[in-house]
């Protein structure tokens, strides 16, 4: 079945540096990746999605870029900001189901 | 942006008993799902409903649980009888479409059972 990788549980940064979370996917279908920000105590809300091949997809001064090849939708972010502080889960969809990763947590100190 | 509602927001329970957990999706969306997240760990997938049937369903959705949405009013997950397990936030999602189409979370229900 398919399935979501999520490497890094916790992460944890000072504000202003630049971000990496990594996600690799498995799937025996085309696959449209998602990004997935859950604050505290709220829904998750769409971060970004995907499913062109090495193109990059930006929002709210987030990026990321689909790698077929290597089968990553790693998320980026230049320079993080306390209100970046949030689970991110990293997500594949096929038909009608996502299947979510196991999620990393970071959090941005002043 | 669309909203999607969840009543109530807690709920307290003593296993064994039933419990409705209630989904007021966005108005126009077709597709409607159910996500269980323990506390701060993976969401994850239970069941998604369209055109009044479920579609699939996760080992998770037990034989325990089910949901209706009848007469296009609430989209409800049953759970009779409860055990110590279900304890968790349970999502509603909704969507127009299926596949790449964006799910909207309401905001969970979180279920404690004693």
């Amino acid at each position: 079945g398919d399935s979501v990788t999520q490497t890094e549980g916790l992460v944890t940064l000072t504000k202003g540096l630049p971000v990496m979370l990594n996600c690799t996917y498995q799937t025996t279908y085309s696959p449209f990746l998602f990004w997935y920000v859950q604050h505290l105590n709220e829904a998750p809300k769409l971060l970004l999605k995907s499913s062109t091949d090495n193109k990059r997809t930006e929002h709210q001064g987030f990026y990321a870029t689909l790698h077929k090849s290597s089968s990553s939708f790693h998320l980026q972010k230049s320079s993080v900001q306390l209100s970046d502080s949030a689970l991110y889960f990293c997500a594949l969809t096929r038909n009608e189901k996502i299947t979510f990763g196991a999620g990393t947590k970071l959090t941005i100190k002043p | 942006g669309p909203k999607v509602l969840q009543i109530p927001s807690h709920q307290i329970i003593d296993m064994g008993q039933m419990v409705t957990l209630n989904c007021d999706p966005v108005s126009n969306h077709l597709y409607f799902y159910w996500y269980k997240q323990i506390l701060g760990q993976q969401m994850e997938f239970l069941v998604n409903f369209y055109n009044g049937k479920v579609m699939e369903k996760s080992k998770l959705f037990k034989d325990q649980f089910s949901v209706e949405r009848p007469d296009g009013s609430y989209f409800t997950l049953k759970i009779q009888p409860t055990a110590l397990e279900d304890s968790a936030v349970y999502f509603c999602a909704s969507s127009l479409g299926g596949g790449s189409y964006e799910q909207y979370f309401g905001p969970g229900t979180r279920l404690t059972v004693l």
